[in-house]
């Protein structure tokens, strides 16, 4: 089974700066995806990025970019330029077989103006 | 262009009541899938189904059925509810599983008293 851990309840950053959101996980399987869906107080779920487990370059979508090491099993989502309607719930998840996800906790991001 | 359409939005039910959650999707999507959100554990896969006719047991099954006679819906029942069912239940949908994104209904939130 695999486990998928975001260890920051809670973020906050400023207005035009940078924050980077952690997550880490744990699989045996070599076939997978990642990603990052923010929720927004609409409870909408949106899908941030994405990287394939095979593609050693990294995600980018214009101001969220994510730094993955396979070996580590670590994906964090890094956000440049912060601004106000990136205030939401992030969170990291592993997908697999089917499409079937397994998400973390989430953490809650404030930018402030 | 309507997506993932999810019915009701909130029901408050009695415990041991029963009832039917529907998810509708317009994408000739095969993937359909089913999940609760409950605070401090993100989303937790129930079943999903990889086309019409077939359901599987996702990550927390237990006092869940579902059913997709066709295609375009997925619904979800709880046969005698608890409160241990309280959550936002999420339907989602993909066209290919694995390497294709999941699009996300709005939620229902549900309420066992």
């Amino acid at each position: 089974a695999q486990t998928v851990t975001q260890s920051q309840p809670e973020m906050s950053v400023q207005e035009a700066e940078t924050v980077t959101l952690s997550c880490t996980y744990d699989t045996s399987e070599n076939n997978y995806y990642l990603f990052w869906y923010k929720q927004p107080p609409s409870r909408q779920m949106i899908l941030v990025i994405r990287q394939e487990a095979y593609k050693q370059q990294n995600a980018t979508e214009n101001r969220f970019s994510v730094n993955f090491q396979k070996a580590a099993k670590s994906f964090s989502l890094k956000i440049s330029d912060s601004q106000l309607g990136d205030t939401a719930m992030y969170f990291c998840a592993f997908g697999t077989s089917y499409g079937k996800l397994t998400f973390g906790q989430g953490t809650i991001l404030t930018v402030h103006p | 262009n309507a997506g993932v359409t999810q019915t009701p939005k909130f029901r408050v039910l009695k415990t041991g009541q029963s009832m039917t959650l529907l998810c509708a999707q317009d994408m000739n999507h095969e993937y359909m899938y089913w999940y609760r959100q409950d605070p401090g554990m993100g989303l937790r896969l129930i079943h999903y189904s990889v086309g019409e006719g077939t359901t599987a047991k996702g990550e927390v099954p237990d006092g869940y059925n579902v059913s997709r006679l066709k295609k375009q819906n997925f619904l979800l029942g709880l046969e005698s509810a608890a409160p241990s069912q309280t959550s936002v239940y999420f339907c989602a949908s993909s066209i290919s599983g694995l390497n294709s994104p999941l699009h996300f209904g709005n939620g229902t939130r549900l309420t066992v008293t």
